[in-house]
Order: C-alpha cells, then sequence, then structure tokens
C-alpha cells in the first residue's frame, strides 16, 4: 500500500491569488492524477501527472489555469491559478499503485478550498 | 471522456441488505473495478476492489458479470454510519486514466 501526504488540508485564498498543493507519495508510484470535487458533485479528473513531461489535461481544464508538477515519481504539485470563487473546491490527489494487475489508487485527504 | 453512471441516491434502513450498482461499459479490460466510501469533508476510502465474478471482504461484496460492463457493491446490513457517499472507480479502455464513478448517495434510517 501507500500513504500520500497532501498538504494543505484547507485554504481560504482571495480572489486573483495562486495556491499551490503539494501531494508526497511514501513509495514510487506508476501515475498520479488530479481531481476536482465541487459541491455537491462527482470527482472530475482534471488531469494526469506525468513524470518529467507536461500533465495531460481533460476537456474543461487547461495548463494556464491549473499548472502540474511531477518532477519524481513520488511528488506532485497542483497550482490553482487566479483563483475565483467558482474554483472554491476539495482538490484530491491520487496516486496509482505498482503491482502485478493491480490497480488499487491512493488518496490523499484532500484540500478544502475557499476563494472569497 | 466515457461516463461511468450510478443512481444518484439510495434510502435503506438499518440492518438492511444495499446493493449499488455502477454502469461502466467502457472499462479497460485489464483494470480492476474499486469502490470507495466517502464522508463529507474527507478523501475516499477504499472499500473493495475486484476484476470478475465475486469477491467479498469483512465489509462487503462485490458482484461482476462476465462482461464487466457494470458492478454491483453489496453491504450487508447496513447501519447508520453506513451512510456516506460511494464511488466506483474503473480504468478507462484505450487510456491510463481512472474514472470515478457520479457517486451514490446512501442514506440509512433508524
Amino acid at each position: 500500500s501507500a500513504v500520500i501526504s497532501q498538504k494543505p488540508s484547507r485554504d481560504i485564498c482571495q480572489r486573483g491569488t495562486s495556491l499551490t498543493i503539494q501531494c508526497q507519495v511514501d513509495s514510487q508510484v506508476t501515475m498520479m492524477f488530479w481531481y476536482r470535487q465541487q459541491p455537491g458533485q462527482s470527482l472530475t479528473l482534471i488531469a494526469t501527472a506525468n513524470q518529467g513531461s507536461e500533465a495531460t489535461y481533460e476537456s474543461g481544464f487547461v495548463i494556464d489555469k491549473f499548472p502540474i508538477s511531477r518532477p519524481n515519481l513520488t511528488f506532485s504539485t497542483l497550482t490553482v491559478s487566479n483563483m475565483s470563487p467558482e474554483d472554491s473546491s476539495i482538490y484530491l490527489c491520487s496516486a496509482l499503485g505498482q503491482g502485478l494487475g493491480n490497480t488499487e489508487a491512493f488518496f490523499g485527504q484532500g484540500t478544502r478550498l475557499t476563494v472569497v | 471522456l466515457a461516463k461511468t453512471t450510478q443512481p444518484i441516491s439510495m434510502d435503506s434502513y438499518e440492518g438492511q441488505e444495499v446493493n449499488i450498482t455502477c454502469s461502466h461499459n467502457n472499462i479497460a479490460t485489464n483494470d480492476y473495478i474499486t469502490w470507495y466510501q466517502q464522508f463529507p469533508s474527507q478523501g475516499p476510502r477504499f472499500i473493495i476492489q475486484g476484476y470478475k465474478t465475486k469477491v467479498t471482504n469483512e465489509v462487503a461484496s462485490l458482484f461482476i458479470p462476465a462482461d464487466r460492463k457494470s458492478s454491483t457493491l453489496s453491504l450487508p446490513r447496513v447501519s447508520l454510519s453506513d451512510t456516506a457517499v460511494y464511488y466506483c472507480l474503473v480504468g478507462e479502455s484505450g487510456t491510463d486514466k481512472l474514472i470515478f464513478g457520479t457517486g451514490t448517495r446512501l442514506q440509512v434510517f433508524p
């Protein structure tokens, strides 16, 4: 199994500022993902964080708004840029464990972001 | 992005069995199906995982038909503390993406 440390757990930010969320995994993982969960909605995939290259974004999400880094196999960051109240959400990182045919995913505890 | 769908909500009473189905007709051939439980303000918590047929652990059973285009999470004898949102998670065919289902909000009444 893997343990993911995600921080900050929550933050209140001013409109127009940026926040960087960090995810640290205690072991090397093949893939890392970033999700958003807006109030009352399901978890939506933002992007796949690729080690050593640009992240792969889903429809509706762009790099200028959500720049992602993944410098190695255990760490990734997501930045929410130029925030507006519509960005108030829970942001969740996930890592895919290594193993024969096993796609068990592990999750951080989430970052609750409020933009005022 | 393939849609993985679940019923929006379900109600039950304590002691009853609850079955929640997830439809995932674009599941990757080699990927497992995983179910998670989420309480408010917390990250998803692993419940059970399976590839095909039936899997059972101490908290739930998972039923997967031969075509793997759906799966059913079975919670025996639910209690009030099982009130939560339940998500299935599958790998998407042709990509390495993990896709959450739309989530089912389970409310257990005394």
